[in-house]
């Protein structure tokens, strides 16, 4: 149980382009998704906290234009980098949780590459 | 605010040695939670243990152990007879409550790369 999917694993996109990455808890309603971004042997750092149905909360330094999140469901929130470059290219990891639950279930990552 | 420290940066054993990874945390919180993290080269997080600020008890699962100190902030992981496939980096990580009922908001140290030879 607590399975959470990310989609693409991996994607390779040109400057200047717009990528999504999708998070889905499979088999249960998650009440929160976090999304995190991983650089080259760093720690994973949170970029944004998001309900479902309601607008993401941003952590301080995380462009809100530039990350668009999307949390329509209780099953699936979406992440978009727009109009990326280079330096955002980075292993995006999501995490869903439920209320009242401790845990945070992970998702296997989406590793992004801006050419 | 929030700080998890993890000073040791890489640490690297023999197979069958004894490790603890150290961890350190900050926070004003009366109710935290901390956590610990493997993470493979694959990157997928795997769940190693959770432990709630009014919970002291060390735990122990198979060849893991979890030593936690309120009195030093400090929440320490040994792995026992390490094996090969216990090389990965290890991450620390402190939990808050951000709203009534809802999943905890996490911070993370730095993570410790171990490596253990054959």
């Amino acid at each position: 149980g607590a399975v959470v999917s990310q989609h693409p694993s991996w994607v390779i996109c040109k400057s200047g382009t717009s990528v999504k990455i999708e998070c889905r808890s499979l088999d249960f309603q998650a009440t929160t998704m976090f999304w995190y971004r991983q650089f080259p042997k760093q720690s994973l750092m949170l970029m944004a906290t998001s309900n479902e149905g309601s607008k993401a909360t941003y952590e301080q330094g995380v462009e809100k234009d530039k990350f668009l999140i999307n949390h329509a469901s209780l099953t699936l929130s979406t992440l978009t980098v727009t109009s990326a470059h280079p330096e955002d290219s980075s292993f995006y990891i999501c995490s869903a949780g439920l209320a009242g639950v401790q845990e945070q279930y992970f998702g296997p990552g989406t590793r992004l590459t801006v050419t | 605010a929030q700080k998890v420290t993890q000073a040791q940066t890489e640490i690297s054993v023999v197979e069958k040695e004894d490790v603890t990874l150290d961890c350190v945390y900050e926070t004003r919180d009366t109710t935290y939670y901390l956590f610990w993290y493997k993470q493979p080269p694959s990157g997928e997080l795997v769940f190693l243990i959770r432990r709630n600020s009014f919970d002291e008890q060390n735990e122990i699962s198979g060849r893991y152990s979890w030593n936690f100190q309120k009195s030093t902030s400090s929440f320490n992981f040994t792995i026992t007879a390490s094996q090969v496939v216990d090389s990965a980096v290890y991450f620390c990580a402190l939990g808050r409550t951000i709203s009534s009922g809802s999943a905890r908001q996490l911070t993370f140290g730095s993570g410790t790369q171990l490596t253990v030879l054959p």
